[in-house]
């Protein structure tokens, strides 16, 4: 059974600083996807990782793969307020039901004036 | 495009009542996804379909819980007898096979408190 844990699950920060969000999941995948939700809002799709290497960077967050240790990151730079929020890591394994993507248990970032 | 449309977005019900939610995914999309948001489970995936057919509803909580999906528009997931533990976020989601590298789209979710 696919399984995906995210750390940490709770991330405080002060606006300026760096930090990282890993993502493990259980069984080989060769796809993994990043999303962002917002307080009583929906999942808002950030960074699909689709091979091994794969990075992607949007603003100052950026997402990379690594399909054989079987982890993902997701590095925030210089974190602003406007980047608080919960952020999921998904992935759907590979071969069988390919389509079932099964979420992290989510990081909620909270970024300090 | 209008996305994943959802309704209701809020839902109170009292419990033993009979509650509906719907879901209209993007057109041409051949994966529908009903997904359940609470803080004690997380994000859990309740059923999938694709062509509209369910694939996997191994995460359907029990009997009381029971999804369809006769057209490609239009998918509904049930709950009768309603009750105070189903109160969530449901969340539909669609997806193309053919364009799996875009990822999964969700609607606005339905809030739902069961009373």
């Amino acid at each position: 059974e696919l399984k995906v844990e995210q750390n940490p699950l709770f991330l405080s920060m002060q606006e300026g600083k760096n930090y990282t969000i890993y993502c493990n999941y259980s069984t080989t995948s060769d796809r993994l996807y990043w999303y962002r939700q917002d307080p009583g809002k929906s999942l808002e799709s950030l960074f699909v990782l689709l091979s091994n290497g794969a990075v992607k960077q949007e603003g100052r967050l950026m997402a990379s793969l690594d399909t054989k240790a079987r982890l993902s990151t997701l590095h925030i730079t210089a974190a602003v307020h406007d980047l608080s929020a919960t952020y999921f890591c998904a992935t759907a394994g590979r071969g069988g039901a390919t389509n079932k993507l099964i979420f992290g248990t989510g990081t909620l970032l909270a970024v300090q004036p | 495009d209008a996305g994943v449309i959802q309704s209701p977005r809020h839902e109170v019900t009292e419990m033993g009542q009979e509650v509906t939610l719907r879901c209209k995914p993007i057109s041409g999309h051949d994966y529908l996804f009903w997904y359940r948001q609470t803080m004690m489970r997380g994000l859990e995936l309740l059923i999938y379909f694709n062509n509209n057919v369910p694939i996997d509803d191994s995460g359907m909580p029990e009997d009381r819980f029971s999804a369809k999906m006769p057209n490609a528009s239009f998918s509904t997931l049930k709950i009768q007898p309603s009750e105070p533990r189903d109160s969530a976020v449901y969340f539909c989601a669609s997806s193309s096979s053919s364009r799996g590298a875009k990822g999964y789209t969700f609607g606005s979710g339905t809030r739902l408190t069961v009373v």
